[in-house]
Formats: structure tokens, C-alpha cells, sequence
């Protein structure tokens, strides 16, 4: 079956530095990855939809200086945190569409737990 | 706007059925999903109906949608411990993003 990783699983950061996580496609190439963030209790919101070689398009609200996507193969997509405070702290979701123009299945990665101290 | 609401808990015994409701307000949906999340983990694609269709049966899960209430089902049968987890109701058009309910936690008993 489809397979998308992350990396790092869970990371602490102090504020003000800044964070990338990665997302990869192992055994499929994702012409469209998103990214998600989840609060406690709460469900997941849609950030941002990035396709392979373009630039992502963000949701309302999401600031896309702060948060830097990057798309560069059909197999990695890659979310930088840029000056992380403590409300950047979060569960981030990864996830990747296999093919373009089908049903909307999308395989999800095992989430990042950012922490912002 | 786009609104998928669902109850936020859900608690059986272990071999009961365990029946989680959705609603949604958006009726171009096309399609609509089940996801689970274990804790800690992402999201799982449990099953899936389409529009036009009114149930949908994959063992022990079964989904039923009202298409003019919009309201969508998802009934497990003789439930399980392993089976404790969020459980995510989601549409969308097709071709187009997910929305995601807040998630209904399933707490199966012993």
C-alpha cells in the first residue's frame, strides 16, 4: 500500500529558531502533498497544497512567510517553520495524493509533534 | 461555508456495534470519508462513499449515507479494543481538498 513517512516524528526547538520537516512518498510519486495542523482535541486544518515544481497555495490565515513549503520532487515535500514561538507548537500532518484527477484518497503520514519552548 | 460536525465521544463494550454520526452541510459533496487516528499517529482512510450511493459494507463497517439530510454513518460491528481511536468523518468534491469533522473518540471497554 501507498506509505508516507515524516521526519523528524517529534521535535523541541526554542523560540525563535527555525524548523523543517520532511515528507516523503516511499512507494508512490504524490503529484500533490498537503500539509495539516492539528490541534488538541480539535480537527485538522488544512495549511497549505503544494504540487511538484510549483509554489504551494496557502489557505486564509496561514502565513506563507512563516511557513515555507517546498516542493521540490514528486517524492519529498518538505514544511520550514521559520522563527518559531510557542503557538507554532502543534501536530503537523503530512499528506500525499498518488494520482491526479482520481478519487480524493489521500495517504497520510504519521504526523511531527512540535514543541516550542 | 463548508461544515462537517460530529459528536466528540462515543463509549461501548467490546462486542457491541459502535455507531458514529456526521453531518455535513456542504450538497456538492461528492465524496465522503472515514478516517481513524490512533493516538499519536496520523490519519488512516477507513472507507469511503460515494454521492449516489446509500450504504456501503467492508466487514465490519458499515456507512450509510442520507444524501438529502446529509448525514453519514459509520457503524462497526462486534466492536474491539483495538478499535479505540478518533475517528474522522471528511468531504470533499472529488478532485478538490478534504474537510475534516473535529473527530469523535471511540473508547471501547473491556
Amino acid at each position: 500500500g501507498a506509505v508516507v513517512s515524516q521526519h523528524p516524528s517529534r521535535v523541541i526547538c526554542k523560540s525563535g529558531t527555525s524548523v523543517k520537516i520532511e515528507c516523503r512518498s516511499l512507494d508512490f510519486q504524490a503529484t500533490t502533498m498537503f500539509w495539516y495542523r492539528q490541534f488538541p482535541k480539535q480537527s485538522l486544518m488544512l495549511m497549505a497544497t503544494s504540487n511538484e515544481g510549483s509554489k504551494a497555495t496557502y489557505e486564509q490565515g496561514v502565513e506563507k512567510d512563516k511557513f515555507l513549503i517546498n516542493h521540490a520532487s514528486l517524492t519529498l515535500s518538505t514544511l520550514t517553520v521559520t522563527s518559531a514561538h510557542p503557538e507554532d507548537s502543534s501536530f503537523y500532518i503530512c499528506s500525499a495524493r498518488s494520482r491526479p484527477g482520481q478519487l480524493d484518497e489521500q495517504y497520510f503520514g504519521p504526523g511531527t509533534r512540535l514543541t516550542v519552548t | 461555508g463548508e461544515d462537517v460536525e460530529q459528536s466528540l465521544f462515543l463509549s461501548v463494550r467490546e462486542g457491541d456495534s459502535s455507531v458514529i454520526n456526521c453531518t455535513y452541510t456542504d450538497s456538492s459533496s461528492t465524496y465522503l470519508y472515514w478516517y481513524k487516528q490512533e493516538p499519536g499517529a496520523g490519519l488512516q482512510l477507513l472507507t469511503y462513499i460515494f454521492s449516489n450511493m446509500d450504504m456501503k459494507q467492508d466487514q465490519r463497517l458499515t456507512v450509510l449515507l442520507n444524501k438529502k439530510d446529509k448525514h453519514l454513518s459509520l457503524r462497526i460491528a462486534d466492536t474491539q479494543t483495538g478499535d479505540s481511536a478518533i475517528y474522522f468523518c471528511a468531504e470533499s468534491k472529488g478532485y478538490s481538498t478534504l474537510t475534516f469533522g473535529k473527530g469523535t473518540m471511540l473508547l471501547v471497554s473491556p
